[in-house]
């Protein structure tokens, strides 16, 4: 049972243009959840979370949306570079880290 | 500069081996986890620990033990290794509620 999905497994966006994320979860519960990137033969790297009371969350190019009632957050890279072409994975924070199964992101010029 | 370190890059091993992939980390965190990358399907959580001696069984358990004998390390064994557990496995370490978690760089491992 997939409590944190993420159900496009790739997404191709031209340099410049925005890059839109999506993530659902099932538990109304979760409070606190993360995006990861994570490039080939690395491990993750943490990028930005957000808190059950808050929306929205901003880091540079980077903004993290969250809808509680929809139980869905999606995360917004503008403007998209060639160096963010990656997978992104995001997590809800429980008593452990729950994954989603990934999204792979292109960036081309 | 906080620090997840996996003891291996990459391993090849002959099928009924038995494995251990090592994980050491200096946050002087509580909690550790191993998880596997496998295409499509994202992350999947093998086991956690909470504390020394502490261990959870995650969502893919079967074929794998653990053991944490000391805060800063937590090793993942195969008893005997099978060619469908040829997977990147990765460690995390987390200081809990509200933080991130911070990853090894990862073991490929390949069972042949």
């Amino acid at each position: 049972d997939q409590q944190v999905k993420q159900n496009s497994p790739s997404l191709s966006v031209q340099e410049g243009r925005i890059s839109i994320l999506n993530c659902d979860y099932t538990n109304s519960m979760f409070d606190y959840f993360l995006w990861y990137k994570k490039y080939p033969a690395e491990g993750p790297t943490f990028l930005i979370s957000i808190s059950s009371i808050k929306d929205k969350n901003e880091d540079g190019r980077f903004t993290v949306f969250l809808n509680k009632s929809a139980k869905h957050l999606s995360l917004h890279i503008v403007p998209s570079q060639p160096g963010d072409s990656a997978v992104y994975f995001c997590a809800a924070n429980t008593d452990k880290l729950i994954f989603g199964t990934g999204t792979r992101l292109q960036v081309f010029p | 500069d906080v620090k997840v370190t996996q003891s291996s890059r990459y391993l090849v091993k002959r099928t009924g081996e038995k494995v251990f992939l090592e994980c050491v980390q200096d946050m002087d965190h509580e909690n550790m986890f191993w998880y596997r990358q496998d295409p499509g399907l994202g992350l999947r959580l093998i086991y956690f620990s909470y504390d020394v001696k502490m261990k959870e069984k995650g969502d893919i358990p079967e074929g794998y033990s653990v053991s944490r004998e000391k805060k800063e390390r937590f090793s993942l064994i195969l008893e005997s290794a099978s060619t469908n557990q040829t997977s990147m496995y990765l460690c995390a370490s987390w200081g809990g509620w509200d933080t991130e978690a911070f990853f090894g760089q990862g073991t490929r491992l390949t069972v042949v």
